[in-house]
């Protein structure tokens, strides 16, 4: 059965420094895998999503994340935080071939110190 | 703002109420999708709808049911409901039917608060 696993609860990072968020995820085929961003009290914005091709995905708000399919993982990176950056973070991931569900990761909340 | 809107922005009721949440997809898409988040159990799928028929369920309870109308609106009804149902429900549309690879656009959520 398709899984994600998000182990990081939540992460502390300082304004300017570089942010990982792991995602590690369970499927038999290719996935379909995203990364998805829920500021408080708002609902969820795509950040990236990776089909096939280039294993390392560029998103919109200077956000990109490399598929490894040898450690069944989909981390999340960004250079340089912003405090705006604070916010949760969900990894998902769809079943390829016809399949009608995305399936959530827990979500890790990020804190950004000045 | 994603384009899906989703009414009312705050329910409170009381245990063994019925409720029904209302949601409205971007214009063009043909997808609606319903989530349940709650702090023990996370963002769940309950079910998706393409162009009025449902396409798959997740976990949706039987005292839960959602339909989408002909204007590509949805509804859920919640019924008999207990405490463990408040929670953000959140609905989310796309432009295709698939569940799986679509992107799918979130409304703010509907919070529910069961008392």
């Amino acid at each position: 059965a398709q899984s994600v696993t998000q182990p990081d609860i939540h992460i502390t990072v300082s304004e300017g420094a570089s942010l990982e968020l792991r995602c590690n995820y369970s499927y038999g085929a290719t996935p379909y895998l995203f990364w998805y961003v829920q500021s408080p009290g708002q609902g969820l914005q795509l950040l990236l999503k990776y089909f096939s091709g280039d294993t390392l995905v560029q998103g919109i708000k200077g956000f990109e994340a490399e598929f490894k399919r040898s450690q069944s993982s989909f981390n999340l990176r960004k250079p340089s935080v912003h405090w705006s950056d604070a916010a949760e973070y969900f990894c998902a991931v769809g079943a390829g071939g016809g399949g009608f569900k995305t399936i959530f990761g827990a979500g890790t909340r990020l804190f950004v110190k000045a | 703002d994603s384009g899906v809107t989703q009414t009312p922005k705050h329910l409170i009721t009381a245990t063994g109420q019925r409720v029904t949440l209302r949601c409205s997809p971007r214009s063009g898409d043909l997808s609606v999708y319903w989530y349940q988040q709650s702090l023990d159990q996370g963002l769940q799928f309950l079910i998706h709808y393409y162009n009025g028929e449902e396409r798959a369920k997740g976990n949706i309870l039987e005292r839960f049911s959602a339909q989408q109308f002909p204007d590509l609106h949805s509804e859920l009804n919640l019924s008999s409901l207990e405490l463990g149902d408040s929670a953000l429900y959140f609905c989310a549309s796309s432009v295709g039917g698939s569940g799986s690879t679509d992107t799918q656009y979130f409304g703010p959520g509907t919070r529910l608060t069961v008392l």
